[in-house]
């Protein structure tokens, strides 16, 4: 089976910075994905690694090390809006994605 | 550009009656798709996916069945619903490196 693991809840202060880990181990490995998913709403794609590395796009960064089986999700600036759940999601071999159970963040004034 | 469509956004059944989830994607052809459900508070557990037309492929074995009449259609039916069906289904595709979630559909079985 599949092995996605990540922290359940992270609370953090508006402009600060939160980094949500994700570990795995699967039967494949295709790139990782990070999504966003606020309550009541679906997942929206945040980023896609599939090199090591650390990729950025505005206040959201993605780093992964595929030796080391190890992502995280790095978050600056936080904003209210940022409050949601953040998924963290496998590319197996077959295009199939496996998910992590979330991590709910809360931004506090 | 490409969208995704699901509908209802929300639906009420009764345990035991059927159920018929459609999922049609614009702007893109032979895409690869995906059914998805989320339980309260849980992660996203992928429950069929398809590579083309009558090509499906079943995750989990379950009362539920996927059919895609049409290449750019993915319907999600079930004979009787149980009370675990209940949950949030949601729709993706697949283009190069990036998938895309539909709107969803929020089932509850009562």
């Amino acid at each position: 089976g599949q092995n996605i693991d990540q922290p359940t809840e992270m609370t953090a202060t508006e402009g600060a910075i939160v980094q949500i880990n994700c570990t795995y181990q699967t039967s494949g490995f295709n790139g990782l994905f990070w999504y966003q998913q606020h309550a009541g709403e679906a997942p929206t794609f945040l980023s896609y690694n599939v090199l090591d590395g650390l990729e950025e796009k505005g206040r959201f960064s993605s780093f992964l090390s595929r030796s080391k089986g190890y992502s995280y999700l790095l978050l600056k600036e936080l904003q209210m809006k940022d409050s949601a759940s953040y998924l963290c999601a496998v590319r197996l071999n077959d295009y199939k994605l496996s998910f992590g159970a979330g991590t709910t963040v809360t931004v506090r004034a | 550009s490409q969208t995704i469509h699901q509908w209802p956004a929300t639906l009420v059944q009764p345990v035991g009656s059927p159920l018929s989830l459609e999922c049609t994607v614009e702007g893109t052809s032979n895409p690869n798709l995906y059914w998805y459900r989320q339980a309260a508070g849980r992660g996203l557990q992928l429950l069929f996916y398809s590579v083309g037309i009558g090509q499906i492929s079943s995750e989990v074995p379950q009362n539920l069945s996927a059919s895609r009449p049409q290449d750019r259609q993915f319907i999600l039916s079930s004979k009787k619903l149980l009370l675990s069906d209940s949950g949030f289904y949601l729709c993706a595709w697949n283009w190069a490196s990036e998938q895309y979630f539909g709107p969803g559909t929020r089932l509850t079985v009562t």
